[in-house]
């Protein structure tokens, strides 16, 4: 069975320090990997997957299949950054695409 | 571009009642999603429509759960009768075909429900 863990309930940093959302997964097959976002009073939306290797919003996220690991990085954290962020995975075959397991979720806080 | 919508926001209700929930996805979106949001959880998918045939249920209690998309719009969520474990924030979500394929999903607000 397909598993996303964050182990972090809660992240605090502040602003212009460097931030790490860690993430988990277990999987036998080939997974895709995600991070989403939901920002206070706002819908739960795509940051970013894996597959487009793109930097989004100063964060960035690489698959280390060797250690199951999807963590999220950004080298300066702004207060902006402050919400809840989720990590999610999806069978990359199959019928179920758009199936996305996700983890508990991790709320990140920047102070000033 | 209007954004997937939900109603209502805000339920409560007793154990034992009945409770329906509404979703309408963004137009030409041929996949949609109900997610069940437990607090403290993550986002658990309950059912998935392709237009108005089901891909996945598997995690749907059939015994007080029933979803249906008649027309491959809009789509109802029913739970009857209620337990105090359904309290829970129930997501909306739609794709297209190639978005779902990416693992973009589009989530409406969410509608909260309380059972006392």
């Amino acid at each position: 069975a397909q598993r996303v863990t964050q182990p972090e309930k809660l992240l605090s940093v502040f602003k212009g320090a460097p931030v790490e959302l860690k993430c988990n997964y277990s999987y036998s097959g080939s997974p895709e990997l995600f991070w989403y976002v939901q920002y206070s009073r706002q819908r739960l939306q795509l940051l970013l997957r894996h597959i487009s290797r793109e930097s989004i919003k100063g964060f960035t996220a690489d698959l280390n299949k060797g250690e199951t690991s999807f963590h999220l990085k950004k080298p300066f954290a702004q207060e902006e950054d402050s919400a809840m962020y989720y990590c999610a995975l999806m069978n990359a075959g199959g019928t179920s695409y758009g199936k996305l397991t996700f983890g508990q979720g991790t709320i990140l806080t920047v102070h000033p | 571009e209007a954004g997937v919508a939900q109603s209502p926001r805000y339920k409560i209700i007793e154990k034992r009642q009945s409770v329906a929930f509404w979703c309408n996805p963004i137009s030409g979106h041929a996949t949609l999603y109900w997610y069940q949001q437990i607090l403290g959880q993550g986002p658990k998918l309950l059912i998935q429509f392709q237009n108005n045939g089901v891909v996945d249920d598997s995690q749907l209690p059939k015994d007080r759960f029933s979803a249906e998309r008649l027309k491959g719009v809009d789509s109802t969520l029913k739970i009857q009768p209620a337990k105090l474990e359904d309290s829970a924030v129930y997501l909306c979500a739609s794709s297209s075909r190639a978005e779902g394929l990416t693992g973009e999903l589009f989530f409406g607000e969410g509608s909260r429900l309380t059972v006392l």
